[in-house]
């Protein structure tokens, strides 16, 4: 099956500071989202984004598909953005369920 | 906007006891998948249904069914009980099957198994 790398599993930032997640798959993908996982377990929608980029205010993220690879922006980072993002992939010509990466574990210090 | 909405949000099983999950997908959502998320692990796929039909199956125990039901809601049940099984249960629903498209979470079932 398609294997999901998220780089690096663990970061640590001081508020204010800017971040960039990678994500990258090993096979062509028809879906690719990224995921706030909260303190309290919710898993937050961030981006669908199987190829190009978008933006939503401090966050924005990149896929290229032909490179198999995709990269989450953090900028100006606070405590709130604390969690774990996790990268989730669809295989084309598979079935529609995600496969998640490992996920990166980000602590925001004030 | 409507959201995936899971019950119930805890559960407290003895082992060997039997739990039922329940999901409701958001409306018009023809497409349900369960996850199971062990602690400090990434969600794994368990199951998928499409218009009411299973559509895929991951590592799911034997001890484990599910099904959708004509209003389109799932439960997920789970028997015979193991401590293993204390997890985070998340369902999912998409659109359409037949389109690239978003997967929703709900806010997931925490279960303990004691």
């Amino acid at each position: 099956g398609i294997q999901v790398e998220q780089s690096p599993p663990d970061l640590i930032l001081q508020e204010g500071a800017n971040s960039t997640l990678r994500c990258n798959f090993s096979d062509s993908v028809n879906n690719l989202q990224w995921f706030h996982q909260n303190p309290w377990g919710q898993l937050i929608n961030l981006f669908y984004i199987p190829s190009g980029t978008k933006q939503n205010g401090r966050l924005s993220a990149t896929t290229v598909a032909t490179e198999r690879y995709s990269l989450l922006y953090i900028s100006s980072s606070q405590t709130t953005d604390s969690g774990v993002y996790f990268c989730a992939v669809a295989t084309q010509g598979g079935s529609e369920k995600l496969v998640f990466g490992k996920g990166t574990k980000l602590t925001v210090n004030p | 906007a409507a959201g995936v909405i899971q019950s119930p949000r805890h559960l407290i099983k003895e082992k060997r006891e039997t739990a039922t999950l329940k999901c409701y997908p958001i409306p018009r959502h023809d497409t349900v998948y369960w996850y199971q998320q062990g602690p400090g692990q990434d969600p794994q796929f368990l199951i998928s249904f499409y218009e009411k039909m299973q559509s895929d199956k991951g590592s799911i125990p034997d001890r484990f069914s599910a099904q959708q039901f004509s209003d389109y809601h799932s439960e997920l049940n789970m028997s015979s009980l193991e401590l293993g099984d204390s997890a985070l249960y998340f369902c999912a629903s998409s659109p359409d099957r037949g389109h690239i498209t978003e997967a929703f979470f709900g806010q997931g079932t925490r279960l303990t198994v004691v």
